[in-house]
């Protein structure tokens, strides 16, 4: 099955300036990889996805890359604002696991103005 | 994006009770839904699938006579945990697949946080 590694869990940044969260997937068969985030007791928001045949899809101030060799992806914040504090969730989808996602262990994300 | 919702939001059972959680998509029709424990600080854990008009696919460790699911239409699926003990307690959250926004997209429902005393 899918193996997903997230990091960092905690990520402190000053407001204005950028963050990057990095994740890992095992199975080279994953072809989507969504980014969530999660305000406390809410529900996981879809912030951005890419899949396989990309290799970096932007949003205005979110960016996602994605290295198919190595088998990684990153999310990349940039002009940090307080209203980004939250937990960030990196999954992967393996198609063959009928359509499934397994998602990292979360980054909890702290902009401090 | 699509728009799911779960009921109730939070539930408090005595331990040995039974609990029905509802999920349901709002304005499209899902042939698949997804079950998900959470708890305090910790990642999303998928408990299984709820495939309309068949059984669930549950993963591995999920012990399917104590969570039952029910999806009997697209637009609702239900997750009952029966005899609920203390370890049960956390936030199962429901997601569900739009077709009409690609065969990946997963949106979230609230969540229904459950505590078994």
């Amino acid at each position: 099955g899918e193996n997903v590694e997230q990091h960092p869990s905690t990520l402190s940044v000053q407001e204005g300036d950028s963050a990057v969260i990095k994740c890992t997937y095992s199975d080279s068969a994953s072809n989507y990889f969504p980014w969530y985030k999660q305000e406390l007791g809410k529900r996981p928001q879809l912030i951005i996805d890419i899949r396989s045949n990309v290799g970096e899809k932007k949003d205005q101030r979110i960016a996602v890359t994605l290295n198919k060799t190595a088998k990684h992806f990153s999310l990349h914040i940039t002009e940090t604002q307080p209203e980004d504090s939250a937990v960030y969730f990196c999954a992967a989808r393996l198609k063959a696991a009928g359509n499934k996602l397994t998602f990292g262990g979360g980054t909890r994300v702290l902009v401090k103005p | 994006g699509a728009v799911v919702s779960q009921h109730p939001s939070r539930v408090i059972c005595k331990s040995g009770t039974s609990v029905k959680i509802e999920c349901r998509s709002l304005d499209f029709q899902a042939t698949t839904m997804f079950w998900y424990r959470q708890f305090p600080k910790q990642s999303l854990m998928l408990m299984a699938t709820s495939n309309e008009g068949s059984k669930a696919t549950y993963e591995q460790g999920v012990e399917k006579d104590k969570f039952l699911i029910n999806h009997a239409s697209l637009t609702l699926s239900t997750l009952t945990v029966t005899s609920a003990h203390p370890e049960d307690s956390s936030f199962y959250i429901c997601s569900a697949r739009d077709p009409g926004q690609g065969e990946e997209t997963q949106y979230f429902g609230p969540g229904t946080r459950l505590l078994v005393l």
